[in-house]
């Protein structure tokens, strides 16, 4: 399966615990976004990266969520202290910057704080 | 601010009937629309984007500026169309690369 690929699919953990979610992006895929869907409404931008260089964040993104594409490759989406208002389902896309602007989604991860 | 707004959650209809999926959005630029859709148990997918002008599995849309609407058509549903679709704008790669979707509509096609 050469789509973008997101681990783990669920995870459910204790709020304020500390959770790390993780994207592969279609390879060669130079952009990488992230999502964040609850119930009933459209996924929400949180952030997106071009290669390494984070450019944009959005005012979702609070202090205690941090994400990372070190390599330009593969990105990780760290949520600290987590509250019950983060359960949600985390979308990662891709997308090349020559690419009719059209992103590829992977099929999420589901984050359930107990 | 750019907002995308789908007015129907849910939409049914019979097999054979037309279906027009409602999306108006506002943005004082020039934006691209694009209609994602979900099928159950599915990942999210691109169904179509009004720069291609393209019919895809029978489905339309037309980008209608004066009425800032990007409604999505299609004659005749068949009850493989049931899933749930999504409109999305993106504002343009100088405005930033996000897409911001509209809430989404659940359109089951009844036999």
């Amino acid at each position: 399966d050469t789509g973008v690929s997101q681990n783990p699919r669920h995870k459910i953990t204790k709020r304020g615990q500390n959770v790390t979610f993780r994207c592969d992006p279609i390879s060669e895929h130079n952009r990488l976004y992230w999502y964040r869907q609850t119930l009933g409404q459209g996924p929400e931008f949180l952030t997106y990266f071009q290669n390494e260089a984070q450019l944009e964040k959005s005012r979702l993104l609070s202090d205690r969520f941090s994400a990372e594409r070190p390599k330009g490759s593969f990105s990780t989406l760290e949520i600290q202290r987590t509250e019950q208002g983060d359960s949600a389902m985390y979308l990662c896309a891709s997308s090349l910057v020559s690419g009719r602007n059209i992103q590829y989604f992977g099929a999420g991860t589901r984050l359930s704080v107990l | 601010a750019q907002r995308v707004t789908q007015p129907e959650k849910l939409l049914s209809v019979f097999k054979g009937a037309p279906v027009e999926l409602k999306c108006n959005y506002s943005y004082s630029g020039s934006p691209e629309l694009f209609w994602y859709v979900q099928y159950s148990r599915q990942r999210l997918q691109l169904l179509l984007r009004h720069i291609s002008r393209e019919s895809i599995k029978g489905f339309t849309a037309d980008l209608n500026k004066g009425e800032t609407s990007f409604h999505l058509k299609k004659p005749f549903a068949q009850e493989e169309d049931s899933a749930m679709y999504y409109c999305a704008l993106f504002r343009g790669e100088t405005s930033g690369s996000r897409l911001t979707f509209g809430e989404g509509t659940q359109l089951t096609v009844n036999p």
